[in-house]
């Protein structure tokens, strides 16, 4: 079957930097995508990792690797506002997304 | 304002009842999507359109029906409603269909009771 596995919760500190790990076996690999979800709100685009690397935009970056079924999202110089879940899904050989039970992220002052 | 609109925002139904959730976009996009999220589990597709006068069934398609009658609109249909179809549907488009970054709508809550 296919499978998405993200952390349920995490916590960090205002101004720190956290890293959200997924890991996936799925059928195929078309395309990785991070989504950001504020409670009671729709989830909005974050980043997408075709190739194997670093993927950097402001605060946020996210990282892949084909061969190891990994990816992460890295958000730095953390804000309040950053507090949401963030879910991680692939595309797989049939073009569709399957999608992680996401990762709630609370920051702390 | 470009993007997705989705209504109702909330409804609370009476199981065996017939619900249809309107979705409306104006991008102009060619995909459109329906999931259903519940908590501790991932966005599951319900049922997709990769064009106008086209449907596909998702992961989770029955008890549910839609139709693509034109671009902009795609309703997702409730035939008889159940306890577990309570959840929350969100709508979403895509510009170039599934090779795409899906856009999605506000999303509808919605309890069966």
């Amino acid at each position: 079957g296919q499978n998405i596995d993200q952390p349920t919760e995490m916590t960090a500190t205002e101004g720190a930097i956290v890293q959200i790990n997924c890991t996936y076996q799925t059928s195929g690999f078309n395309g990785l995508f991070w989504y950001q979800q504020h409670a009671g709100e729709a989830p909005t685009f974050l980043s997408y990792n075709v190739l194997d690397g670093l993927e950097e935009k402001g605060r946020f970056s996210s990282f892949l690797s084909r061969s190891k079924g990994y990816s992460y999202l890295l958000l730095k110089e953390l804000q309040m506002k950053d507090s949401a879940s963030y879910l991680c899904a692939v595309r797989d050989s049939n073009y569709q997304l399957i999608w992680g039970a996401g990762t709630k992220l609370i920051i702390k002052p | 304002i470009a993007g997705i609109t989705q209504a109702p925002t909330s409804q609370i139904l009476a199981a065996g009842r017939r619900m249809t959730l309107r979705c409306t976009q104006d991008m102009r996009h060619n995909a459109m999507y329906w999931y259903r999220q519940d908590l501790g589990l991932g966005l599951r597709l319900i049922h997709y359109s990769n064009t106008a006068g086209t449907t596909g069934k998702g992961e989770v398609p029955d008890g549910y029906s839609v139709s693509r009658a034109n671009t902009d609109d795609f309703p997702l249909t409730l035939a008889s409603a159940v306890p577990s179809q309570t959840s929350v549907y969100f709508c979403a488009s895509s510009a170039a269909g599934a090779a795409d970054t899906q856009y999605f709508g506000p999303g509808t809550r919605l309890t069966v009771l």
